[in-house]
């Protein structure tokens, strides 16, 4: 079964763009959670899903952050605008009802110039 | 504010020797403890997980739990090159709700 899925793999953006990070978690888990991880601060969370409904928000930084799941495939982040420190990698996790493990996606790495 | 407190290394142990990771946290109604493991560029990955007091053990890897101590720990025995990376620890309080991860400790095997 594939694991969970994160596009693209890498961004570039100069300041101001919006940015959009997707993710695609696995088959049968209902709950989605989006992660930021820099040196300084580590792995954060910044939001997570159960059942496509958005549980706890209390870590996107912001109101340029947003995120969407509008089916259980699928779920957005989006920076609108970007700043240069939005520059880390972006995880996106999944995790089945039935366990408290999360299984985590290849991350994308954000650069904002 | 619930906290995973983590060394963050690095940690240098040479081949064949004993690593031992340690991780505190502060919310005491956590029930859930993992520890992930990351290469450098990858993403974490799970490698045990444990959830009542005591040790618990998965080949080379032991887990060892004491929630009276909000204490939280992973022993890596017979350390080969291929286990540097960074560990994290990560705690789940209720049911539910994410994990919360420390800043991780970084282990670098010697050969």
């Amino acid at each position: 079964d594939a694991g969970v899925i994160q596009s693209p793999r890498h961004e570039v953006t100069e300041m101001g763009q919006e940015v959009t990070l997707r993710c695609k978690p696995i088959s049968g888990h209902n709950s989605l959670f989006w992660y930021r991880q820099t040196m300084m601060r580590g792995l954060e969370l910044l939001i997570y899903f159960n059942n496509n409904v958005p549980i706890d928000d209390s870590g996107m930084p912001e109101d340029r952050f947003s995120a969407k799941m509008p089916n259980a495939s699928f779920s957005t982040l989006k920076i609108q605008p970007s700043e240069p420190r939005d520059s880390a990698v972006y995880f996106c996790a999944s995790r089945p009802g039935s366990t408290d493990t999360q299984y985590f996606g290849p991350g994308t790495r954000l650069t904002v110039l | 504010q619930k906290e995973v407190e983590q060394n963050s290394g690095p940690l240098s142990v040479p081949e064949g020797a004993i690593a031992s990771l340690n991780c505190t946290y502060s919310d005491r109604v956590s029930q859930s403890f993992f520890w992930y493991r990351q290469y450098s560029g990858k993403s974490p990955e799970l490698i045990m997980s444990i959830y009542s007091n005591g040790d618990k053990e998965d080949g080379r890897f032991t887990a060892q739990l004491n929630k009276a101590s909000q204490y939280v720990s992973l022993l890596i025995r017979d350390s080969q090159p291929s286990d540097s990376a960074t560990y994290l620890c990560a705690v789940k309080s209720q049911a539910g709700t994410a994990l919360i991860f420390g800043k991780g400790t970084t282990l670098s095997v010697s050969s």
